[in-house]
């Protein structure tokens, strides 16, 4: 039973242009959401991460919005840039359990000049 | 400041026989945890141990074992193995302060079962 879910396998985009990447979950239980970022042969780093209580977070040209509503929660990237090409990991957890994340299957993003 | 450190990197096993992988936290991290990544299925908790203690594991079979030493070092031991125990095993230490989720991981080890 996959808890959260990427349904985009790969995306492509543009370098400059936006780049979009969603995830969606099933377990309420949920109130903490992160996504983090894997180059080839190394271990991923933490991106953005944010909380239930808010339904928006922004770090530079990275954006995380969140519709608890509808379980579900985007990766915004502008501008899009060839770095920034790596695959995406959507991930949850539930308060108390900061080591026990649940990852989605992740989505490699290409950005091409 | 050093990274988590994972050894060894890459091994070839076959069916029936055991592996022990290695992990260094980061300096100063007590929570040491494991996942397993797959094509397909994206990264798995495996367990996580805080001060020597396991205090989560996830959904694997009992060959799936770990442990942690007094200096926060972990192993991970996987038994007889399968063919589809084939993936790259990641490490991740957290300073569990702020509780945030924010895991350091290692590069891995990747594990070839034949």
């Amino acid at each position: 039973d996959q808890q959260v879910k990427q349904n985009s396998p790969s995306l492509s985009v543009q370098e400059g242009r936006i780049s979009i990447l969603n995830c969606d979950y099933t377990n309420s239980m949920f109130d903490y959401f992160l996504w983090y970022k894997k180059y080839p042969a190394e271990g991923p780093t933490f991106l953005i991460s944010i909380s239930s209580i808010k339904d928006k977070n922004e770090d530079g040209r990275f954006t995380v919005f969140l519709n608890k509503s509808a379980k579900h929660l985007s990766l915004h990237i502008v501008p899009s840039q060839p770095g920034d090409s790596a695959v995406y990991f959507c991930a949850a957890m539930e308060t108390g359990t900061a080591s026990k994340l649940t990852f989605g299957t992740g989505t490699r993003l290409q950005v091409t000049l | 400041k050093a990274g988590v450190t994972q050894t060894p990197r890459y091994l070839i096993k076959t069916r029936g026989q055991q592996v022990t992988l290695s992990c260094s936290p980061i300096s100063g991290h007590r929570s040491v945890s494991w996942y397993q990544q797959t094509p397909g299925q994206g990264l798995q908790f495996l367990f996580e141990y805080f001060s020597e203690t396991q205090r989560n594991k996830g959904n694997f079979p009992g060959r799936f074992s770990g442990r942690q030493f007094s200096n926060s070092r972990s192993e991970m031991n996987v038994s007889t193995l399968e063919l589809g125990d084939s993936a790259l095993y990641l490490c991740a230490s957290s300073s569990l302060s702020p509780d945030t989720g924010e895991l350091f991981f290692g590069e891995g080890s990747r594990l070839t079962v034949l």
